[in-house]
C-alpha cells in the first residue's frame, strides 16, 4: 500500500537556525498538510495546499513557515530562524481530495528539538 | 469554532475487557466524523469515520456511532487486545475559513494501555 514518507525522522538544531522538513505524499493525492503536536499536546493543523498554492493556514504559521512542492513529488516545510517553542513532532499528510469525507494518510513524522 | 473533545487518558485496560472512549464535538452543519489511531513511533492511521447522522463506523472490531442529538462520536470495542495499545484521535472535517479545502481537527487524543 502507497504510503507518505518524512525525512529525517528526527531533526536537531539551534536556536535561529533554519531547518528544512521533507515530505513525498502518495503519488495519486492532490492535497496535501503539515500538522504538529507538541509533546502532550493536541495535532494542529499548520497549513494545507493545493494546486501548487497554499489552500488554508492557521494562525500559527505565520512569516516564520513556508512550504513548497519543488518537483513533482516532494513537499516540504522551511521553517525561519527556529524558537525553543518550535520543538514539536512535524506531521505531513496527503488525500487524495479535499472532500469532506475523504481520510488523510499520514508520514511517520519528523522530531524537531530546537535548543 | 468546529472542534472535539476526548476523554482524557490513559485509559488503563487488561486484556478482554470492554473500551469506550468518549468524544464529544462541536460543529457548524455536518462534519465528517473520525477516529484515527497512533502506534508508538508511527504517524495517524484512520481506524474508522462516518459521514452522517447515525452511521456507524467500523474497522478492526472497533465502531463508533455518529450521534446528532448528543454530538458524540464514542469509540467502542468488545474485547481489547494488547496490540490495542496506542494513541487514539476522535477528528471532524470542518470547511477552511477560505473555502478552499476540508480540514480535519483532532482531539488531544486518548492513550490506551492493554495489559495481559
Amino acid at each position: 500500500e502507497p504510503e507518505v514518507t518524512q525525512t529525517p525522522s528526527h531533526q536537531v538544531t539551534q536556536m535561529g537556525q533554519e531547518v528544512i522538513l521533507r515530505c513525498v505524499p502518495i503519488s495519486n493525492h492532490l492535497y496535501f498538510y503539515w500538522y504538529r503536536q507538541i509533546l502532550g499536546q493536541k495535532v494542529e493543523f499548520l497549513v494545507s495546499f493545493y494546486n501548487n498554492e497554499i489552500s488554508e493556514k492557521s494562525e500559527i504559521f505565520d512569516d516564520q513557515f513556508s512550504v513548497e512542492r519543488p518537483d513533482g513529488s516532494n513537499f516540504t516545510l522551511k521553517i525561519r530562524s527556529t524558537k525553543l517553542e518550535d520543538s514539536a513532532m512535524y506531521f505531513c499528510a496527503s488525500s487524495r481530495d479535499g472532500i469532506p469525507n475523504s481520510p488523510l494518510h499520514f508520514g511517520n513524522g519528523t522530531r524537531l528539538t530546537v535548543t | 469554532g468546529n472542534s472535539v473533545t476526548q476523554m482524557e487518558g490513559p485509559v488503563t485496560l487488561s486484556e478482554e475487557a470492554f473500551l469506550t472512549i468518549n468524544c464529544t464535538y462541536t460543529a457548524t452543519g455536518y462534519p465528517s466524523l473520525f477516529w484515527y489511531v497512533q502506534y508508538p513511533g508511527e504517524g495517524l492511521q484512520l481506524l474508522l469515520k462516518a459521514t452522517k447522522a447515525d452511521d456507524k463506523g467500523s474497522n478492526k472490531g472497533f465502531e463508533a456511532t455518529y450521534r446528532k442529538e448528543t454530538t458524540s462520536f464514542h469509540l467502542e470495542k468488545g474485547s481489547v487486545q494488547v496490540s490495542d495499545s496506542a494513541v487514539y484521535f476522535c477528528a471532524l472535517s470542518r470547511l477552511g475559513e477560505t473555502g478552499g479545502s476540508y480540514i480535519p481537527t483532532f482531539g488531544r487524543g486518548t492513550s490506551l494501555i492493554v495489559h495481559p
